[in-house]
């Protein structure tokens, strides 16, 4: 599994854009990127899903440069809401499970 | 409410005592993962399923850790003689697809709490 690094975590603005980027210098061919976010005493619920370039949906975009040594998970207009710890995953097709470590704590702020 | 159910929500237990969490994934998902998170940890991976066939442990699942998927529906998680360091929240999550790159729904958690 490919190891990532995100910022423990990050405080921002009700209404700012978020970016939240996730290292994974070793990632392989075959691998994808995922995020999911966690609410307090929740499961964590999936948000967005890419291999490479640009990934959008109605929640938020995924920015994957060519290298896909890293990638950005992009927030629109953050509410209070948003708050929540945000896990990038790394995984290879076909593989059998998650590793979720230990996530970036984003907290908004009115 | 047809998303990934799990009971007890919360459970005590003393040391020494057996408890067992039961999941129902959503209807027809195929795969049923089960993990166990600490406070502030991420999701640690202890088994999945699929379908009824337990097909990979993780180290974390001791022998007094069993889990069960009778008829590929729900799925039981069962803590023989628990210890303290067991006290955690035991996530379920089911998938629809063969593999993770199919988005998991995970369910609520059971908060195991051991004195």
């Amino acid at each position: 599994l490919a190891k990532t690094t995100q910022p423990i975590s990050m405080d921002s603005y009700e209404g700012q854009e978020v970016n939240i980027t996730c290292s994974h210098n070793n990632i392989a061919t075959n691998d994808y990127i995922t995020w999911y976010q966690q609410f307090p005493s929740q499961g964590p619920r999936f948000i967005i899903q890419g291999y490479k370039t640009k990934v959008t949906n109605e929640v938020a975009s995924l920015f994957i440069p060519a290298d896909r040594k890293s990638s950005t998970l992009s927030l629109p207009r953050v509410s209070l809401s948003d708050t929540a710890v945000y896990y990038c995953l790394v995984f290879k097709a076909g593989a059998n499970n998650l590793f979720f470590g230990t996530g970036t704590r984003l907290t908004v702020i009115p | 409410d047809t998303g990934v159910s799990q009971n007890p929500r919360h459970k005590i237990t003393k040391r020494g005592q057996n408890v067992t969490f039961r999941c129902d994934p959503i209807s027809e998902h195929n795969r049923l993962y089960w993990y166990r998170q600490t406070l502030g940890q991420g999701p640690e991976f202890l088994t999945y399923f699929q379908n009824e066939a337990q097909l990979e442990k993780s180290r974390l699942l001791s022998d007094r850790f069993s889990a069960e998927r009778p008829k590929g529906s729900f799925s039981t998680l069962e803590i023989q003689r628990t210890e303290q360091g067991d006290s955690a929240m035991y996530l379920c999550a089911s998938s629809p697809g063969t593999d993770p790159s199919y988005e998991q729904y995970f369910g609520p958690g059971t908060r195991l709490t051991v004195t």
